[in-house]
């Protein structure tokens, strides 16, 4: 089977970094992404990773490890508007449209004042 | 452009009945996926259309159907449905042609609950 491991739940105060991390075993791999969240509303794409390493975005960064089945998403200079679900996703098949994504069941990420 | 269209937003059924949900995708994208979002579960794959064929399934029962129209637009159906089936169904589009797409746009998704 698929699985895909993250934290239910993590807290953190504006202007703090916070690391979230996913744990992944499933039955290929073709990509990793991070997602947001916020309550009622559609995930936004934050980032995509297929080759080890990290990868920038502004204040969001993410890291994959294949060999270990390991990635974070680092969030810097934390505001209020980061408080929301965040979703790891694996792509396991190859091929040329997206096709299946497996989620993990995300990380509530609540940013206090 | 426009974003990933699903209507309706809001849906209330009972047991037994059967229920379509429609999404549009971004103009010029060819793929469209399928996902059920409950508290449980978290996101998990129902099914994937592209050029009107289905291209991948994940694990729900014959009762989950879909199609995709030339058009791009897809419609999912639940036939006879079941209290479990009570959930947030998002669609999720991309794919515009280009080897190095890999992002997936999400509709706002349609609530539905079985009563």
């Amino acid at each position: 089977g698929q699985n895909i491991d993250q934290p239910t739940e993590m807290t953190a105060t504006e202007g703090a970094i916070v690391q979230i991390n996913c744990t992944y075993q499933t039955s290929g791999f073709n990509g990793l992404f991070w997602y947001q969240q916020h309550a009622g509303e559609a995930p936004t794409f934050l980032s995509y990773n297929v080759l080890d390493g990290l990868e920038e975005k502004g204040r969001f960064s993410s890291f994959l490890s294949r060999s270990k089945g390991y990635s974070y998403l680092l969030l810097k200079e934390l505001q209020m508007k980061d408080s929301a679900s965040y979703l790891c996703a694996v792509r396991p098949d190859r091929g040329s449209t997206l096709g299946r994504l497996y989620f993990g069941r995300g990380t509530q990420l609540t940013v206090w004042p | 452009k426009a974003g990933v269209t699903q209507t309706p937003r809001y849906l209330i059924k009972t047991r037994g009945q059967q229920v379509t949900l429609s999404c549009s995708p971004i103009s010029g994208h060819r793929s469209v996926s399928w996902y059920q979002q409950t508290p449980g579960q978290g996101l998990q794959f129902l099914f994937e259309y592209f050029s009107e064929t289905q291209r991948n399934k994940g694990n729900f029962p014959g009762r989950f159907s879909g199609r995709q129209f030339s058009n791009s637009r897809s419609e999912m159906n639940v036939s006879t449905l079941e209290l479990g089936d009570s959930a947030l169904y998002l669609c999720a589009s991309s794919w515009d042609g280009s080897s190095m797409n890999t992002e997936a746009f999400f509709g706002q998704g349609t609530r539905l609950t079985v009563v």
